[in-house]
């Protein structure tokens, strides 16, 4: 298993400004993921965090609104760039290997964009 | 594609009584399906998962789910809800056939449990 550390777990922020949120993972991992779950709605995949290499975005999600790092095996961040109220939501970090057969999760960053 | 598909986005049961949760599957390869639960305000937690060995799949807290390749179906079942089991329920398959983590995840099943 993994043990994922999300900071912060929750902020409030004025809409405009950027929000980058931290994932530590207390081993390596190869795959690394930010998902985002709206209010009341379920989980979807932001992108996948690749170490060394660019982000890879899923479709509808763009590296300008969403830039990613991934400098090692254990730590990511995602930055929430020029909020608007839409973008309220939980950011979960997840982590996956190809020798285990599920995903671990982060507690999530509440964000407010007021 | 993968796919997956919660057929009710709300269930009631009284507690004592069986739960239900149904979930349906597409899958262009053999996949790896998973239930996770969340409550409120807490982060995401796996009940079990399937990964092509046995079909039957006990997971923790009494839950259990029947994989059937011939109904594209997963679905969730526990003999006796608590009112510990209320909260929102996940039916997710994985997005990969390698199974790396990346997951997609169905609309989610909200769980009441009346005393």
């Amino acid at each position: 298993s993994a043990v994922i550390s999300q900071k912060p777990s929750r902020d409030i922020c004025q809409r405009g400004t950027s929000l980058t949120i931290q994932c530590q993972v207390d081993s390596q991992v190869t795959m690394m993921f930010w998902y985002r779950q709206q209010p009341g709605q379920s989980l979807t995949l932001i992108a996948t965090a690749n170490q060394g290499s660019e982000a890879t975005y899923e479709s509808g999600f763009v590296i300008d609104k969403f830039p990613i790092s991934r400098p090692n095996l254990t730590f990511s961040t995602l930055t929430v760039s020029n909020m608007s109220p839409e973008d309220s939501s939980i950011y979960l970090c997840s982590v996956g290997d190809r020798e285990n057969t599920e995903a671990f999760f982060g507690q999530g960053t509440r964000l407010t964009v007021v | 594609a993968q796919s997956v598909t919660q057929l009710d986005s709300h269930v009631s049961v009284s507690e004592g009584t069986p739960v239900l949760l149904r979930c349906n599957y597409s899958s262009s390869y053999s996949p790896s399906l998973f239930w996770y639960v969340q409550h409120p305000n807490k982060g995401l937690q796996l009940l079990l998962k399937y990964t092509s060995a046995a079909t039957l799949v006990k997971g923790i807290n009494g839950f259990e789910a029947e994989f059937k390749k011939s109904e594209t179906s997963f679905h969730l079942t526990k003999p006796s809800a608590h009112m510990s089991d209320a909260a929102e329920y996940f039916c997710v398959v994985s997005a990969l056939s390698s199974n790396t983590g990346k997951l997609i995840f169905g609309q989610g099943t909200t769980l009441q449990v009346k005393p």
